[in-house]
């Protein structure tokens, strides 16, 4: 079975700093990595992934995520928060299989303060 | 492209009574899943489609059924709702070949 954890329900950084929220997983093989981010009474956009291939992956709004497998995550990072971030973002995990489902993490809320 | 829409985007209902959610997937995205997002918590799947068939299915009770349509629309089903019931309801579709999903803005659902 798979499953993800995020650390820190939520996470308040000021505005120009480093954004960093946490993701772990447990999966038996390698599987495919999401982030998504929501923003009040929205679905999920995506913000990268990871399949194949280079392991530090980039996506959009300037975040990006590495997977490492030794340490079983796929933190997520901005090197600098803009009031705009301010949303829930969402780890996920998906196996191998065009019929495998997504499984999500709870979730991390961002606060950025001004 | 219009992406992937839900309808209705707010709904209220009564204990026991039955809903029905629909969602367009977007252009050219053969397979449908949906997914219940209850608040404060990340969402949890439901059951997938394609080929107008439920290939997968999550944990839920039998009260939650689906269907997907020749144009590769879907429905959700639920059955004598409860308290529970309510939240975020999310369609998300994808190619079956790709790995990526693309996510509706959801259907709130509030029972009283």
């Amino acid at each position: 079975a798979q499953s993800v954890t995020q650390l820190g329900s939520h996470v308040s950084v000021s505005e120009g700093a480093l954004v960093l929220l946490r993701c772990n997983y447990s999966s038996s093989v390698p599987p495919y990595l999401f982030w998504y981010v929501q923003y009040p009474n929205q679905g999920l956009q995506l913000l990268l992934k990871y399949t194949t291939g280079a392991t530090l992956v980039k996506g959009i709004n300037g975040f990006e995520a590495e997977f490492k497998k030794s340490e079983t995550s796929f933190h997520l990072t901005k090197p600098s928060a803009h009031m705009s971030d301010a949303a829930e973002y969402f780890c996920a995990v998906r196996g191998y299989g065009n019929f495998n489902k997504f499984y999500f993490g709870s979730g991390t809320k961002l606060n950025v303060k001004p | 492209d219009a992406g992937v829409t839900q309808s209705p985007t707010h709904l209220i209902k009564t204990r026991g009574q039955q809903v029905t959610l629909r969602c367009s997937p977007k252009s050219g995205h053969d397979t449908v899943s949906w997914y219940q997002q209850a608040l404060g918590q990340g969402p949890q799947f439901i059951f997938q489609y394609y080929e107008e068939e439920e290939r997968q299915r999550g944990n839920f009770p039998d009260r939650f059924s689906g269907h997907q349509f020749p144009n590769y629309s879907s429905e959700l089903n639920v059955n004598a709702l409860l308290l529970g019931d309510s939240a975020l309801y999310l369609c998300a579709s994808r190619q079956n070949s790709n790995t990526e999903a693309f996510f509706g803005q959801g259907t709130r659902l509030t029972v009283v």
